[in-house]
């Protein structure tokens, strides 16, 4: 089945440690892709997104992600996280006639 | 980028009842998406809703159990009809956002008991 997935369904991390949550999907052909966050109650943000382009996407607050076409993955990275990353981070994908599909998620949570 | 005002953030109901949740958005979108967020899972696309023309549903859903209103452009209903505790999540309303992407609203925690 087409599918998105995020392998790491929770991370812990101290401050000023290096990030890369794993996002593949299943879609063949032409997808758009995202990374959301949502942190402890609020709604779900947009990080960052690719369309076409260069693959190395820059977004908020530090984070990058990167789309290898050749492995169907878009990994978030973020070199030196915080505390205030701690949050739910949710990669989604985008097929035609504007579906967007989620993966269940990674908890991020950062020690001070 | 749209910001989407969602309400009510959360509610209690008796199994049976019906809920219905409002989104407005503070521009005009074509698209509307409504999502469930069941507990310890991801989203899932309940439906798609455009102005003028009855919601397309994904499969599993249903307009009886989720009707679903797009009386304009900036503003949508969704229903949770008869509702059982299996009812019981995370509902999202969303607006396609261009070349932003998506936005969300704040999400509407349903407890059916």
């Amino acid at each position: 089945a087409q599918s998105v997935s995020q392998h790491n369904h929770h991370v812990i991390l101290s401050e000023a440690a290096s990030l890369e949550l794993g996002c593949n999907y299943s879609y063949g052909g032409t997808v758009n892709l995202f990374w959301y966050v949502q942190y402890p109650g609020q709604h779900l943000q947009l990080l960052l997104k690719y369309f076409s382009g260069d693959p190395l996407v820059k977004g908020i607050k530090g984070f990058e992600a990167e789309f290898i076409k050749s492995k169907f993955s878009f990994n978030l990275r973020k070199p030196s996280v915080q505390w205030s990353d701690t949050a739910e981070y949710f990669c989604a994908v985008e097929r035609s006639a504007r579906q967007l599909t989620f993966g269940s998620g990674t908890q991020l949570t950062v020690l001070p | 980028s749209a910001v989407i005002s969602q309400k009510p953030s959360r509610d209690i109901c008796q199994r049976g009842t019906s809920l219905t949740i409002q989104c407005q958005v503070d521009s005009q979108v074509t698209m509307m998406f409504w999502y469930r967020q069941q507990p310890g899972q991801s989203l899932t696309l309940i439906a798609t809703a455009n102005q003028g023309s009855e919601a397309t549903y994904e499969s599993g859903f249903v307009i009886d159990k989720f009707p679903i209103s797009r009386p304009n452009l900036t503003f949508s209903t969704l229903t949770v009809s008869n509702m059982s505790p299996e009812d019981s999540s995370i509902y999202l309303c969303s607006a396609e956002g261009g070349s932003y992407g998506y936005t969300f609203g704040s999400g509407t925690r349903l407890t059916v008991v």
